[in-house]
């Protein structure tokens, strides 16, 4: 079945290290997504791909960087700037706006970092 | 992009309608209504979405009112499976990823 996946769903880093989440997706969606939760709240956009090699900064990119070297591919690399980075996060991917009108985003089921 | 305002929960009983109320009076004639919901520890999913009309699919119904600046989420026969954080979005359909998640309303399905 398509769909996106995040590997792992437990990730534990030590404060001052860099770590990296994985999302892929078979979707063959062009646009992905990656967000944060944090306990009791919703979701804030982190950063975001419309195609291949671009991205944009969400609301929330400090501490943050991405890639997009393949259209099936939208690591997240969680950098020691990040002065919070415990939290639960999100991939998404969706057919662009204009292209396919009012696509959904489709979620993976996410990757908890705990960082100490 | 249109603030919207849900209960912060909500309960129902296994096999009765669940009946989710937004209120989003600051939307615009371009946005659109969307519905997600989140089951505890795993990603939103899509549940549906409308712009004027009611829409209705395999998993609930949209209840859009005629002024726009209320809708209703209807899951007609509400089981266990269904209790998750439903979240209520307005977005412009250009903006597809830059979805605005509130808190939502917990639902809890109860037998």
């Amino acid at each position: 079945d398509g769909g996106i996946t995040q590997s792992p769903k437990y990730l534990f880093r030590k404060e001052g290290q860099n770590v990296t989440l994985s999302c892929e997706q078979n979707l063959n969606h062009d646009a992905m997504y990656w967000y944060r939760q944090d306990p009791g709240q919703g979701l804030r956009l982190i950063y975001y791909s419309q195609i291949v090699n671009d991205f944009q900064k969400g609301d929330i990119a400090e501490g943050y960087s991405v890639s997009r070297e393949k259209k099936e591919s939208f690591p997240l690399t969680v950098t020691s700037a990040q002065k919070n980075p415990t939290a639960f996060y999100l991939c998404a991917s969706s057919n662009p706006p204009g292209q396919y009108y009012n696509s959904p985003l489709h979620f993976g089921n996410g990757t908890r970092l705990t960082v100490t | 992009d249109a603030k919207t305002t849900q209960p912060t929960s909500m309960d129902c009983a296994e096999g009765r309608a669940a009946n989710l109320p937004c209120n989003h009076s600051t939307i615009s004639g371009n946005e659109y209504v969307y519905w997600y919901r989140q089951i505890h520890s795993q990603g939103p999913q899509y549940i549906i979405h409308g712009l004027k009309n009611n829409e209705t699919n395999e998993m609930a119904s949209l209840i859009i009112t005629e002024d726009r600046k209320s809708s209703t989420l209807i899951l007609p026969h509400a089981t266990l499976r269904d209790t998750a954080v439903y979240y209520c979005i307005v977005n412009l359909s250009s903006n597809t990823g830059k979805l605005i998640f509130g808190q939502g309303t917990t639902l809890q399905v109860k037998p």
